[in-house]
Parts: C-alpha cells; sequence; structure tokens
C-alpha cells in the first residue's frame, strides 16, 4: 500500500506570495491532519481534516488553511508569506478518523520544505 | 493534550542498550503512549504504543510503570542508521484541545 504522499517535496517562494501544499493519505484513511516543523519551535499542528470537514484547528493565523475532498485528499494554503513561515509542512494521516487526538496511530509523509524568501 | 518531558539528547555507541524516559504525570485515564523516530528532512515514523506494562514488537520495547506517569522506549542493539529525534507522545480523548510534539530525544548512535 502507497503511503502518504507529499508535493511539492521542495518549495521557493517570496514574500507576500501564496503556496498551496498538496497530500495524498493512505488509500483508506480518511483523517488529514497537517503540522510545521521548524528548529525553533519544533512540531506545531495545523489542522485537522476528516470527511471534508476541520474538526480542529491549532494556533495559527488566518493565512494558513486548508480543506480535504471527497476523496480524502488534503491541501493547505498559506497566503501573504512572511520569513518566517519558512519550514518542513508535515502531513499525516489515520486510519480511524480520530487522528492523534484519540491515541491513533500517525502516517506521515516526507513534508514539503518550503522557504521563504 | 498530556505534556510530555524527555531528555533533549544522549549518545550511545553501536551494540548498546538504549533507554529513554519519558514523563507524563498529568497522563489521562484513557491516553495511550505513543513514540516516533525523526530522520532529517523525514516525517516522523511510528515505533511503538502501548497502554501499561511492557509491549514489544520487532524494533522495540515499550516499559509503562502502574502509574503511567512515565514510560520508558527501550532499543535493543543499537546501529548508527538509529541516529534519529525520537518523540513521546501521549494522545488526548478530548477534541479541541491544540496538540503538539515536543522536542523530542535526539539520539546519536557513535561507532
Amino acid at each position: 500500500k502507497a503511503g502518504v504522499t507529499q508535493t511539492p517535496r521542495y518549495l521557493i517562494k517570496t514574500r507576500g506570495q501564496q503556496v498551496t501544499l498538496s497530500c495524498s493519505p493512505i488509500s483508506g484513511h480518511r483523517s488529514v491532519s497537517w503540522y510545521q516543523q521548524t528548529p525553533g519551535q519544533g512540531l506545531q499542528f495545523l489542522f485537522e481534516y476528516f470527511s471534508e470537514t476541520q474538526r480542529n484547528k491549532g494556533n495559527f493565523p488566518g493565512r494558513f488553511s486548508g480543506r480535504q475532498f471527497s476523496n480524502s485528499r488534503s491541501e493547505m494554503n498559506v497566503s501573504t508569506l512572511e520569513l518566517g513561515d519558512s519550514a518542513l509542512y508535515l502531513c499525516a494521516s489515520s486510519p480511524m478518523g480520530q487522528g492523534a487526538m484519540a491515541n491513533e496511530k500517525l502516517f506521515f509523509g516526507s513534508g514539503t520544505q518550503l522557504s521563504v524568501l | 493534550l498530556a505534556k510530555t518531558t524527555q531528555p533533549i539528547s544522549m549518545d550511545s555507541y553501536e551494540g548498546q542498550e538504549v533507554n529513554i524516559t519519558c514523563s507524563h504525570n498529568n497522563i489521562a485515564t484513557n491516553d495511550y503512549i505513543t513514540w516516533y523516530q525523526q530522520f532529517p528532512s523525514q516525517g516522523p515514523r511510528f515505533i511503538i504504543q502501548g497502554y501499561k506494562t511492557k509491549v514489544t514488537n520487532e524494533v522495540a520495547s515499550l516499559f509503562i510503570p502502574a502509574d503511567r506517569k512515565s514510560s520508558t522506549l527501550s532499543l535493543p542493539r543499537v546501529s548508527l542508521s538509529d541516529t534519529a529525534v525520537y518523540y513521546c507522545l501521549v494522545g488526548a480523548t478530548d477534541y479541541g484541545q491544540n496538540f503538539v510534539f515536543g522536542p523530542g530525544t535526539r539520539l546519536s548512535v557513535l561507532p
């Protein structure tokens, strides 16, 4: 079974631009969650989607948004990029639809490394 | 989400057994303890999960005392390829709580 796929793998943008990242979960997994990882802040939760609905959201500004499609694929968007948005963005899927909030095992993709210049 | 505390870093030599302890004093009754491994520029990878006593799989063992306020990940006979960051995560059953991985333990395996 194929793992979680994130595209693109690397991305370079300039301040003020917007970016869209894509995540394809493992087949049959219905929950997708997104994380930002930086050397200074560690791995932080952005949001979680289940059945096309955002179920939980972390402490990030409204410039960070996401959505999930009927096939469980998910996208996240960051508008008006800032230098501090440079990070590894990780997506994870889980099979039962309860995510890490309920002890479920998370399957992570390799991430998208975003650099904002 | 229960707050966890782990050592920031550990060094070991190839062939040794490594034990990484995680403290989680406010663990809830329904919380499981899960450990992940992360290599640079990759997403975390599930290692092991447990609720109480001892759990063992092909890569690690997890020891959880009766009070469940801590847990110990045991890696038998580590190799250079085990050099990674190890995260202890204690699940929450209350939707709406923010979810953060702690800083993890950076394990360096030396030849």
